[in-house]
């Protein structure tokens, strides 16, 4: 069966420091991979989805990136932290050419002071 | 541009009783329809979805009806339990591998 897991599950990180979250799945091959936001009140705001290795397209332009290093790995990645950056960050992975149907990971909470 | 809406932020149902949980859009190339529930600090869950070409599929408590002319779709859940106590999101997709969520609406079970 597949999996899929995120780290680390909470992280606290000062204004201006670098961001790296990791994605990965398990039991799958060329899966569709995506991040996911929802701040506090809000709905899941898609933040960058992936094809394939090495193709990344932006949803939202802001201050974070993302990259695709192997087949099933995912990282969400920011040079500098902004407060606006907080939130709960959701990994997904779909089936490449199947229903559309996404599987989330645990999460993140991400608090930026 | 909210193309996915769901536009009761809270619903307060006793327990064993039905809840009923909606969802409009406007993108008419929709052809795929999906509710998802979220406990806090939890990833959402799949709970269950429907094609275009449907307008009813049933999975145990949970129904999902689809009603294309009216751009609607609701979530039965029958009969209502304490656990069902959740978020539930509504997405839609159109061929693109991308789903387009709303943004929730938070269910209370009560006794």
């Amino acid at each position: 069966s597949q999996t899929i897991h995120q780290w680390p599950a909470t992280l606290v990180q000062p204004v201006g420091s670098p961001l790296s979250l990791e994605c990965t799945v398990e039991g799958t091959s060329n899966p569709n991979l995506y991040w996911y936001r929802q701040a506090a009140g809000r709905g899941l705001q898609l933040l960058f989805y992936s094809v394939g290795i090495g193709q990344i397209s932006s949803e939202v332009p802001q201050n974070l990136s993302a990259s695709r290093p192997q087949d099933r790995q995912f990282i969400l990645s920011s040079k500098k932290l902004l407060l606006s950056d907080s939130g709960f960050y959701l990994c997904a992975w779909s089936v490449l050419g199947g229903t559309d149907t996404q599987y989330f990971g645990p999460g993140t909470r991400l608090t930026v002071l | 541009d909210q193309q996915v809406k769901q536009n009761s932020p809270s619903l307060s149902v006793q327990e064993g009783r039905i809840s009923i949980l909606n969802c409009d859009y406007t993108n008419s190339m929709f052809d795929y329809f999906l509710w998802y529930k979220k406990y806090p600090a939890e990833g959402p869950t799949f709970l269950i979805s429907i094609s275009s070409i449907k307008d009813k599929n049933e999975d145990g408590r949970f129904t999902v009806f689809l009603n294309k002319s009216a751009k609607h779709l609701s979530l039965h859940i029958v009969p209502s339990q304490p656990g069902d106590s959740a978020v539930y999101f509504c997405a839609a997709s159109a061929d693109t591998d991308k789903l387009i969520f709303g943004t929730g609406t938070r269910l209370q079970v009560f006794p």
